[in-house]
This record gives structure tokens, sequence and C-alpha cells, in this order.
């Protein structure tokens, strides 16, 4: 138990369909991540929250939208997504934003149809 | 951007051997974690390492931040080592954390 909750474990969506992933960590962190795990490809950093508020945004399409509503909980939307978005998607947290040990919760394993 | 290369890329060994497991990278950094993944996924902070040396356990990892380089040292391996090992480096400049490829390892008994 890291104390970095993801939900759900598993998500399988169509295209036009729109879903949320959620994160929650216990560890009274102040940073909060997304990243993306792509078969045979390194983690990518897709977002990243530092007291709520949005401090890196990695060139990720707009069909992935963030939403961090206080230090606890990070949400990533989806809509629209393409089949090559399949992927695990990694939340993580940190006390600070800033060359801190990450923490990382078990992930979303998403498959898009 | 600073380049992380992770040595060697896969690795099978036998239930109570020893291993090593190299990270280079290619700029000054000051921050350099090693993290285990597990077969199903989950990612757990083994050490946060920017420079000296570090056990916990039968694993100990150093970091030689003047030669750009860190290793990763599993001693009397175990079944439930196996799964894929990454290094991540991030400097003043940026902030973030770039992962390596990974070394993939299987412990067999």
């Amino acid at each position: 138990e890291t104390g970095v909750t993801q939900t759900p474990r598993h998500l399988v969506m169509g295209m036009t369909n729109k879903k949320s992933l959620k994160c929650e960590q216990h560890l009274g962190h102040n940073a909060m991540y997304w990243y993306k795990q792509s078969a045979k490809k390194p983690l990518e950093l897709m977002f990243v929250y530092n007291f709520k508020e949005q401090t890196e945004n990695n060139s990720v399409p707009s069909r992935f939208s963030p939403e961090c509503p206080n230090s606890s909980h990070l949400f990533l939307h989806l809509h629209t997504l393409q089949p090559e978005d399949s992927a695990l998607y990694l939340c993580a947290s940190s006390r600070g934003w800033d060359n801190e040990k990450l923490f990382f919760g078990s992930g979303t394993q998403l498959s898009v149809l | 951007g600073i380049q992380v290369e992770q040595s060697p890329p896969d690795l099978i060994l036998q239930e109570g051997a020893n291993s090593t497991l190299r990270c280079n990278f290619s700029d000054s950094v000051n921050n350099l974690q090693w993290f285990h993944q597990n077969p199903w996924g989950q990612l757990i902070n083994l050490f946060y390492i920017p420079s000296g040396t570090k056990q916990n356990g039968r694993l100990s990892a150093t970091t030689v931040a003047t030669e750009r380089y860190s290793l990763l040292y599993i001693s009397s391996s175990q079944t439930t080592d196996s799964g894929v090992y990454f290094c991540a480096v991030g400097s003043s400049n940026t902030g973030k954390l770039i992962f390596g490829q990974g070394t993939t390892l299987q412990v067999k008994p």
C-alpha cells in the first residue's frame, strides 16, 4: 500500500464514450501527477498539479482533461479517445513538486475500442 | 533534454543470485529515484538517491553524480524480485522526472 489509490483498475471504453479516472492520496502531499505507460515505452509525464494548480501540461491532447479539486484528489476526464490511447495510466504524488520522492498508485489499465 | 539509459534491458537469474542494474544519464541531476514495477503494474519507490549510497535489506543503490551513473544491487534474489526496475532522473531546470526504459528481471525458482 503506497497511500495513493486509483479507480477503476480496469476500464474498457468506446471512442465516443466519456469516462473519468480517479486518484486519491492519503499522504498529505501537495503535488499530484498523471503518467501514461504504453507498452515498450518509458513512463511519460502528462500533467503536474502543485497545491491544486496545474504547473505542467506535457503537450497532452485536449481529449484528456485533468481536474484537481484539492490537494488530495486528482481526476482525468476522457472524451473521444483513440485506440492508440490504450495504456496504463498512473497517478503519483509527492510532498512538493520539485525533486521529491514520488509515490505511485496501482494504475488504471485502459482499453479503447 | 536529459537522456536516461538503463542496462541490461533484460535479466534472468536463478533464485539466490546477485545482480547489478545500471542507469546512465546524460546531464547533471539533483533527483534520482529507483522504482520496482511488479507484474500487476504497481510501482514501488525503492530509493531516492541523487548521490551517495543507501541500503534497504537486500537492496542497495549507489549514485556517482559526477560520473553520471547509478547502480542498483540486488543480493540473494527471490522470485518476488521479478518485475521491471526503472531509474528516473530530474534536474533543477525542469523539476520533471525522466524515466529510463527499464530493466526486466525474471528470477527463477
